[in-house]
């Protein structure tokens, strides 16, 4: 049973739009959700987070929205690039040591 | 910056052909982590470690050992390869697991078991 679902394998958008990547969870315990960016033959690489005591965390084009009743968080990049082109990790933490990543979701962004 | 240096890069094997793959950070990080990734299936957790001295299971373990040789090293071993672990082996580490720091991963092996 997946704990950490991204319903939507890929997403295209126009550069300069914004792309809206979301996620969903079931465990209400989870206590820390973070994205993570991956580009082909590398590692994935850290992006941002929240912790489940907040409903917002901005960096930069990159915020993250945390809906703990719907169980619901987004990833919202503005404005989207063609750099950003890659696959976007959500993952959510227990408190222990154990991550739970879901399966991704590729993002293009078109020239 | 070196950071997760994960070797080898590529490896082909046969079914019951035992490999080590070995994983290397240096950032000084007290914990570590093996994931295997899968089409559809996200990164799911193999083994962690989360200090030296210390291992233990995560969500996949079967069929797979963990040796935390210091605190910069972490090797997995496949001592029987099935097909059925061919994937893609990540290497991440983190400066404490039971923080909310972000894990800091290796390249992967790319692993084949015909």
């Amino acid at each position: 049973d997946q704990q950490v679902k991204q319903n939507s394998p890929s997403l295209s958008v126009q550069e300069g739009r914004i792309s809206i990547l979301n996620c969903d969870y079931t465990n209400s315990m989870f206590d820390y959700f973070l994205w993570y960016k991956k580009y082909p033959a590398e590692g994935p690489t850290f992006l941002i987070s929240i912790s489940s005591i907040k409903d917002k965390n901005e960096d930069g084009r990159f915020t993250v929205f945390l809906n703990k009743s719907a169980k619901h968080l987004s990833l919202h990049i503005v404005p989207s690039q063609p750099g950003d082109s890659a696959v976007y990790f959500c993952a959510a933490h227990t408190g222990g040591f154990k991550t739970i990543f879901g399966a991704g979701t590729r993002l293009f962004v078109k020239a | 910056n070196a950071g997760v240096t994960q070797t080898p890069k590529f490896q082909v094997l046969k079914t019951g052909q035992s490999m080590t793959l070995q994983c290397a950070q240096d950032m000084n990080h007290n914990s570590m982590y093996w994931y295997r990734q899968d089409p559809g299936m996200g990164l799911r957790l193999i083994y962690y470690s989360a200090s030296e001295g210390t291992t233990d299971k995560g969500e996949v373990p079967n069929g797979y050992n963990v040796s935390r040789l210091n605190k910069r090293e972490f090797s997995l071993r496949l001592e029987s390869a099935a097909p059925s672990q061919t994937s893609v082996y990540f290497c991440a580490s983190s400066e404490a697991g039971r923080s909310n720091q972000p894990q800091h991963f290796g390249d992967g092996t790319r692993l084949s078991i015909l």
